[in-house]
């Protein structure tokens, strides 16, 4: 079965500083992948998402993620880190099973940003 | 504006006493999907329905119903909630509900059962 690890519960960095969220995922073919993000009492808000082409992806609010096949991962990145940027980051993967659509989650990483 | 709505936003209630989450989305979208969301587990789907009238059971089922009888609702129904389905949950849509499809989802509604 389908699984996605986000490796680290929580990550604080300093406003202005880069980010890398991690995100590995198990998958036999080529998965659909997401990064979602979930700001306080908020729903959730598509950042970016990968089917095929290149594997450097661009998304809102000036994230990208990367696909590498050969290590499994789709990590997420952003040069600067704005203090807005503190919310929960969801990593997923999406495939067809059967006549359905299935989202399998990360169990997510809390970004704090200090001042 | 193009949305998922969902109410109640906040549910307290007891054990045992039937309750039902709303959705709706203004899209015309075919897909709808419901999840849980716990620490530390992610969301986890519960059901989803690509069409009216045609649901199927996500990945944590137990203890929940929907149906679909238009293409905007999507309700989510607890015929005799428990304690283990304090959870914040969450509806989402999506045009076609491929595996490639975004899914767009509603603000959530946090449920304490007591």
């Amino acid at each position: 079965a389908q699984s996605v690890t986000q490796p680290d519960i929580h990550i604080t960095v300093s406003e202005g500083a880069s980010l890398e969220l991690r995100c590995n995922y198990s998958y036999g073919a080529t998965p659909y992948l997401f990064w979602y993000v979930q700001s306080p009492g908020q729903g959730l808000q598509l950042l970016l998402k990968y089917f095929s082409g290149d594997t450097l992806v661009q998304g809102i609010k000036g994230f990208e993620a990367e696909f590498k096949r050969s290590q499994s991962s789709f990590n997420l990145r952003k040069p600067s880190v704005h203090w807005s940027d503190a919310a929960e980051y969801f990593c997923a993967v999406g495939r067809r099973v059967g006549y359905g659509n299935k989202l399998v989650f990360g169990a997510g990483t809390i970004l704090r940003v200090k001042s | 504006e193009a949305q998922v709505t969902q109410n109640p936003r906040y549910l307290i209630t007891v054990t045992g006493k039937k309750l039902t989450v709303t959705c709706s989305q203004n899209m015309n979208h075919e897909y709808m999907s419901w999840y849980r969301q716990d620490p530390g587990l992610g969301l986890r789907q519960i059901y989803y329905s690509m069409n009216v009238e045609v649901t199927d059971k996500g990945d944590v089922p137990e203890g929940y119903k929907v149906s679909r009888k238009e293409k905007r609702n999507f309700p989510l129904i607890l015929e005799s909630p428990s304690p283990n389905q304090t959870s914040l949950y969450f509806c989402a849509s999506s045009p076609l509900g491929g595996g490639a499809d975004t899914q767009y989802f509603g603000p959530g509604t946090r449920l304490t059962v007591l």
